[in-house]
């Protein structure tokens, strides 16, 4: 079974602050990770993506880093707000058009405090 | 802003009965995916379908499992017999390219 790890599995960060949550992927043949926010009773909707030609892709407060050699990749949140609190989720496809299907890791419940 | 339409968005029904779940994807997509969410399990890919055809349903149990898209607009996820153990919230989502968009889900819980 491919597999993407995911850690930590919750988080609490200080309004301001930047929560860091890590992923690990064993399948080489990945080409694709994205992350996906999810907030309760919502599906998860695509936040940011990266494939494995660049080191960082970074849209508005939210920046992957991707490190191909240690098969790992990161979500970072800066200045991050109470309306960021939700479950994040890494994610991982084969064929990098992004309309693949995904393997997910295990969510990371992220909580903002003001 | 275009969205993936699921119905019905909760579900409560006896074990045993079949469930029927519907998804309307967003025009224009031409790949659709069926995910299930558990506490246990996460989200787990079930099957999908590229221009209506079915790709991979190797996620799904084939017995009592069965998805199908009788044309662009309709995708269904029927359940016959239901169990207690297919309590989940079931997500339909659809893309062409960088990603795709998830409906809101169905929950169902079987008792």
């Amino acid at each position: 079974q491919q597999q993407v790890k995911q850690s930590p599995q919750s988080l609490i960060v200080q309004k301001g602050g930047i929560p860091i949550i890590n992923c690990a992927y064993e399948n080489t043949a990945f080409d694709y990770f994205p992350w996906y926010q999810q907030f309760p009773g919502k599906g998860p909707a695509l936040l940011i993506a990266i494939r494995p030609d660049v080191s960082e892709k970074k849209e508005g407060r939210f920046t992957i880093s991707f490190n191909k050699s240690a098969k790992q990749f990161s979500l970072h949140i800066m200045d991050s707000q109470p309306g960021d609190s939700a479950t994040y989720f890494c994610a991982a496809s084969i064929g990098n058009f992004g309309n693949e299907k995904l393997t997910f890791g295990t969510g990371t419940r992220l909580t903002i405090i003001p | 802003d275009a969205r993936v339409t699921q119905t019905p968005r909760h579900k409560v029904t006896e074990m045993g009965q079949e469930v029927t779940m519907r998804c309307q994807p967003i025009l224009g997509h031409n790949t659709v995916f069926w995910y299930r969410q558990t506490m246990m399990q996460g989200l787990e890919l079930l099957a999908y379908f590229r221009n209506r055809a079915p790709l991979d349903d190797s996620g799904m149990p084939k017995d009592r499992f069965s998805a199908e898209m009788p044309d662009a607009t309709l995708a269904t996820l029927k359940i016959q017999p239901s169990e207690p153990r297919d309590s989940a919230v079931y997500f339909c989502a659809s893309g062409l390219s960088d990603g795709y968009t998830f409906g809101s889900g169905t929950r169902l819980t079987v008792v």
